[in-house]
């Protein structure tokens, strides 16, 4: 059965230091999304990228972030100059339709 | 307002009971309603979907959906201890490329054996 992978399951890094997580969308899916738990909360919409474009962002997804689709399979999310209150798990998701996720990146920030 | 609301919980039902989990939102443009289970620590898992006023069932669940009263509703039959989790409403108010998400806390249910 097709799944979203990403990677890395785990991530921490010290604050101010910039990271990348990773995913490899499903590979027929024309949607992928980024969202984020801040553990205890709701998952929340960071982004949302179709067409090899940005389609829509949250108020989240400031000049800290950005995507990219750097080679037709991966899709990455970068977070620049990472802040403790970055911390949280980071669900990649793609859709035709439905959305499926990906196991997440748990990032913690210190 | 809140978008999408949840009762938090947690619902105790004893196994082989029926847990009902209900969710109402705010947006009477939504489009698309659906229901995911996440275990503590885990991604959503994506259970069901419905579109269209009314029920929907697969297996031992059913969605019920009234687009007049804003609501949501899952259904969980001979609920077993396995479906011990956190329940997420999501809303789709998206149109054309963009199908975002918006997101309940989640009704944490809890099937005791």
């Amino acid at each position: 059965e097709p799944e979203v992978t990403q990677t890395p399951s785990h991530q921490v890094t010290q604050m101010g230091q910039e990271v990348i997580l990773r995913c490899v969308p499903i590979s027929n899916h024309l949607y992928f999304y980024w969202y984020r738990q801040i553990l205890g909360q709701k998952v929340e919409f960071l982004v949302s990228f179709y067409n090899n474009e940005i389609s829509e962002k949250s108020e989240i997804f400031d000049d800290q972030f950005s995507v990219e689709r750097p080679d037709g399979s991966n899709f990455t999310l970068k977070i620049r100059s990472t802040k403790l209150e970055d911390s949280a798990m980071y669900f990649c998701a793609s859709s035709e339709g439905e959305a499926f996720f990906g196991q997440g990146t748990r990032l913690t920030v210190v | 307002q809140k978008e999408v609301e949840q009762n938090s919980g947690p619902l105790s039902v004893p196994e082989g009971a029926i847990a009902s989990l209900n969710c109402t939102y705010s947006d009477r443009g939504s489009q698309s309603f659906f229901w995911y289970r996440q275990y503590s620590g885990k991604s959503p898992e994506l259970i069901m979907f419905i579109y269209s006023n009314g029920d929907k069932e697969d297996g031992r669940f059913t969605a019920q959906l009234n687009k007049a009263s804003q609501y949501v509703s899952l259904l969980i039959r001979d609920s077993q201890p396995s479906d011990s989790a956190t329940y997420l409403c999501a809303v789709n108010r998206g149109a054309g490329n963009n199908r975002k998400l918006i997101w309940g806390l989640g009704t944490s249910l809890a099937v005791n054996p």
